[in-house]
């Protein structure tokens, strides 16, 4: 595609739930960021992957957050036992390589509702 | 770590007018300051940047400055134009290539007409 993709647009689930929200980087890009989007805040990191490997986990709010991106390619974001404050916006973003210098391209983001 | 303020947090400019938006770094490394658009349910996209090598970095309608002394750079844009209506994030790093970009809280920009 020609640009970074998620997948489900939307998602409502109940808590004490699992979900998984997938990322669909730029074809060729190498490094691939999650961010997380209150409303009426700024995106917040949580990970970012450089190839396969998660580079920078610093980000993710504790063990219930999980991301992993098997081939160097598709991410998968996975939350255990929701809570009603995990709901936000989870944004993608990817770039050519890592560094802050190369654009990074947001995907339309995985809105998360928990009920 | 990095903290980002971001100022005002909603501004309203009549259509032709400027609009000037406001923001604070807390880390002297911090030599990246990018500024994003984010329209309303769409994806946030890169509007501009800015390194700490200059002071000002104008495109068209849009402009960047930076006082790396007082640690606060600000967003302009002139002749503004209902298109322009958006949030504005501006944000900070380090640029090394293992750090993480820091958002600020976002402006709510409207344009009236």
């Amino acid at each position: 595609g020609a640009g970074v993709s998620q997948t489900p647009s939307n998602k409502v689930t109940e808590k004490g739930k699992y979900v998984e929200l997938r990322c669909d980087p730029i074809s060729g890009h190498t490094a691939l960021y999650w961010y997380r989007q209150s409303l009426g805040q700024g995106p917040e990191f949580l990970i970012y992957f450089q190839g396969t490997g998660a580079a920078d986990d610093s980000g993710l709010p504790n063990d219930r957050f999980f991301a992993v991106r098997p081939e160097g390619s598709v991410s998968t974001l996975k939350i255990q036992r929701t809570e009603r404050g995990d709901s936000a916006v989870y944004l993608c973003a990817s770039s050519l390589i890592a560094g802050v210098y190369n654009e990074q391209f947001f995907g339309p983001g995985t809105r998360l509702t928990v009920l | 770590g990095e903290n980002v303020e971001q100022h005002p947090s909603t501004l309203s400019v009549q259509e032709g007018d400027s609009a000037v938006i406001k923001c604070t770094y807390s880390d002297s490394a911090s030599n990246y300051f990018p500024w994003y658009k984010q329209e309303l349910g769409k994806r946030p996209q890169l509007i501009i940047d800015i390194r700490s090598n200059v002071g000002e970095k104008k495109d068209q309608r849009i402009a960047v400055t930076l006082n790396k002394t007082a640690k606060h750079f600000s967003l302009h844009i002139t002749e503004t134009q209902p298109e322009d209506s958006a949030v504005y994030f501006c944000a900070a790093s380090t640029g090394r290539r293992d750090d993480k970009i820091i958002f600020g809280k976002g402006t709510r920009l409207h344009i009236l007409p």
